[in-house]
């Protein structure tokens, strides 16, 4: 089973439409962290947000805003007044306890596209 | 910094040829990584480093050999690849060393676009 479900394939939006990216995820753990990365054309992955479970404050930075919520095991992405240069590539990615080190889970990722 | 380094960017390679990648940070990471990915899909995982000891390898054919010769660098030996070998191939990082290291922070490369004809 996916443990990281992004439904939007693709998104367009014209500049200056705010834009919500959507992220489910899965998992039996208790404590886990949940992450978003941005992949420009050029293909690097960029780091944006790591949040634990404990934690759900939502969290803005600048144009991009994160909405976690545990009850609906959601953590929703949103880029109020999108730009040109916010076309990417965003993969949501979770992982969890029980080893020593991190094996990400990706979901298979949104395509946003935005047009001037 | 948060600066994971990959060299090359873009290699074209035969079948027969023997090639390596090359991945570096200075950040004092102690877990490196190796990733695939293919266009339109998430990236993969190949291997783990840990103090620069193999623990992962996600069942990669012999072909890709990775090697941490220090905790600083990752290389990735490629040895007659196919042409679905060719991808996106991604290094990163992450603190690791502790107790909670499962739930570091992975820093990404730009990658090296492999193309093998």
């Amino acid at each position: 089973a996916q443990k990281v479900t992004q439904a939007q394939t693709e998104i367009s939006v014209v500049e200056k439409e705010d834009v919500t990216l959507d992220c489910v995820y899965e998992t039996r753990d208790t404590t886990y962290y949940l992450f978003w990365y941005k992949q420009p054309p050029s293909g690097e992955l960029v780091f944006l947000i790591r949040r634990n479970s404990f934690d759900e404050q939502n969290e803005i930075s600048g144009r991009y805003s994160w909405n976690f919520q545990k009850s609906t095991s959601s953590f929703n992405f949103t880029i109020t007044a999108s730009q040109v240069v916010d076309s990417a590539v965003y993969f949501c990615a979770l992982t969890e306890g029980g080893s020593t080190l991190g094996r990400l889970y990706f979901g298979r990722g949104t395509q946003l596209t935005v047009w001037p | 910094d948060t600066e994971v380094t990959q060299t090359p960017k873009h290699l074209v390679m035969g079948m027969t040829n023997k090639k390596s990648l090359k991945c570096e940070q200075h950040m004092g990471h102690r877990a490196m990584y190796w990733y695939k990915q293919k266009a339109k899909k998430p990236p993969e995982l190949m291997f783990v480093y840990s103090y620069e000891k193999l623990s992962i390898n996600e069942s990669v054919p012999s072909r890709f050999s990775p090697e941490c010769p220090n905790s600083s660098l990752l290389n990735l030996h490629l040895h007659a690849l196919q042409p679905e070998d060719s991808a996106l191939y991604l290094c990163a990082s992450s603190q690791g060393g502790f107790s909670d290291s499962a739930f570091d922070t992975q820093y990404f490369g730009p990658g090296t676009r492999l193309t093998v004809l």
